[in-house]
């Protein structure tokens, strides 16, 4: 069974401060996603990382696949508000298989 | 663009009633799936399937069943409502590439 564990779990913040979430696991994956989630919404997906040491930038989001692919990180820069929700990762597989991390509730005060 | 539709929104069912959430999706993927969502625990797979009349058990699948008589189509049937099995339950349809997933906006399910 592939597990992937995320960290840290709850993270509450005031604007403007920087914060990183991880996401680890000791099985390799073909791919990587990031998704939000709102209350009362499906997860979105935010990014997706497939090659080793590949780094993707989304505004203030930056997402990292491990070179070995079997760790990611979202670092979010000057957090809003708005970045409240949800973040799970979600390691991808042959068969179409995605095994999901236990989520970290980000909260962002003003 | 509509996605992936689920509903109902909310349901509440009294123990040992049955009922089917409905989900349907026009990006033509082949792979669907049924996830619960429970405080603390993340999603959980509950079925999948990888095209019309082939579905497969995923991780928590016992007390639901499910079909798959169409692409567009992916109904999770619950037989015989338990107070487990109150959560929040999504559906979700896969593009090959890569393994991104597609959610609905999720039936959340309160069973008394």
């Amino acid at each position: 069974t592939q597990l992937l564990e995320q960290s840290p779990q709850f993270l509450s913040i005031q604007e403007g401060e920087n914060l990183t979430v991880y996401c680890n696991s000791s099985s390799v994956f073909s791919s990587l996603q990031w998704y939000r989630q709102e209350p009362g919404e499906g997860p979105v997906l935010l990014v997706t990382v497939v090659t080793g040491g590949e780094v993707k930038k989304l505004k203030r989001l930056t997402f990292q696949f491990g070179d070995a692919r079997k760790d990611s990180s979202l670092h979010i820069t000057a957090a809003q508000t708005g970045d409240t929700g949800l973040y799970l990762c979600a390691g991808g597989n042959a068969g179409n298989m995605l095994t999901f991390g236990g989520g970290t509730r980000l909260m962002v005060k003003p | 663009n509509a996605g992936v539709t689920q509903t109902p929104k909310f349901q509440v069912l009294k123990t040992g009633q049955s009922m089917t959430l409905q989900c349907a999706q026009d990006m033509n993927h082949e792979y669907m799936s049924w996830y619960r969502q429970d405080p603390g625990m993340g999603l959980r797979l509950i079925h999948y399937s990888v095209g019309a009349g082939i579905t497969d058990q995923g991780e928590v699948p016992n007390g639901y069943n499910v079909s798959r008589s169409t692409t567009e189509d992916f109904p999770l049937r619950l037989l015989s409502a338990a107070p487990s099995q109150t959560s929040v339950y999504f559906c979700a349809s896969t593009r090959p590439r890569h393994t991104e997933a597609f959610f609905g906006q999720g039936t959340r399910l309160t069973v008394v």
